[in-house]
């Protein structure tokens, strides 16, 4: 199966700064979703890119399918960015199994 | 429109038991999934269903199982329950192979 591989897998920053999330996988996927689990554990949505650039606010994607990576830009970071972001691209064309890195922890510290 | 609703959100169960845990997908959306999450193995795909079918398993031993029913709703099962399959539980729907969206999840505990 594919293989999902997240850097870096612990990140601390300071309120305001900037980062990227990187995500590399093993075999071409036709579509990727970014994750922010939250304290609760829940995973909330934050990009579903299966290729190009997407923005949200203060959060960008971007997936190079063919060159098996993804990217998560987080820019003026504030402590409710920290938790752990996901990457998780699909197995196979048509399917609905997500295959998850062990994710970046982000910590924002004030 | 309402999320993804998971029940019940924490269980404490003791080994050799079985649980059963249920998923109600979004409005309109015909696919769930489950995973289950722990800190050694990190997110894991358990099984996918569509239309009341399974469609795509996990690597996971037999005492796993689910069902979904005709509303599109989702349960699955554990039997003889040991102490590792002490996880969170997550279920996703979707309405076609595209986003999935998640529940809360379900945190059992096995002692």
């Amino acid at each position: 199966g594919i293989q999902v591989e997240q850097s870096p897998p612990d990140l601390i920053l300071q309120e305001g700064a900037n980062s990227t999330l990187r995500c590399n996988f093993s075999d071409s996927v036709n579509n990727l979703q970014w994750f922010h689990q939250n304290p609760w554990g829940q995973l909330i949505n934050l990009f579903y890119i299966p290729s190009g650039t997407k923005q949200n606010g203060r959060l960008s994607a971007t997936t190079v399918a063919t060159e098996r990576y993804s990217l998560l830009y987080i820019s003026s970071s504030q402590t409710t960015d920290s938790g752990v972001y996901f990457c998780a691209p699909y197995s196979g064309a048509g399917s609905y199994q997500l295959t998850f890195g062990k994710g970046t922890k982000l910590s924002v510290i004030p | 429109k309402a999320g993804v609703t998971q029940t019940p959100r924490y269980l404490i169960k003791t080994r050799g038991q079985q649980v059963t845990l249920s998923c109600s997908p979004i409005s309109g959306h015909r696919s769930v999934s489950w995973y289950q999450q722990t800190p050694g193995q990190g997110l894991q795909f358990l099984f996918e269903y569509f239309s009341e079918t399974q469609r795509n398993k996990g690597n996971f031993p037999g005492r796993f199982s689910g069902r979904q029913f005709s509303n599109s709703r989702s349960e699955m099962n554990v039997s003889t329950l040991e102490l590792g399959d002490s996880a969170l539980y997550l279920c996703a729907s979707s309405f076609t192979a595209n986003e999935q969206f998640f529940g809360p999840g379900t945190r059992l505990t096995v002692l």
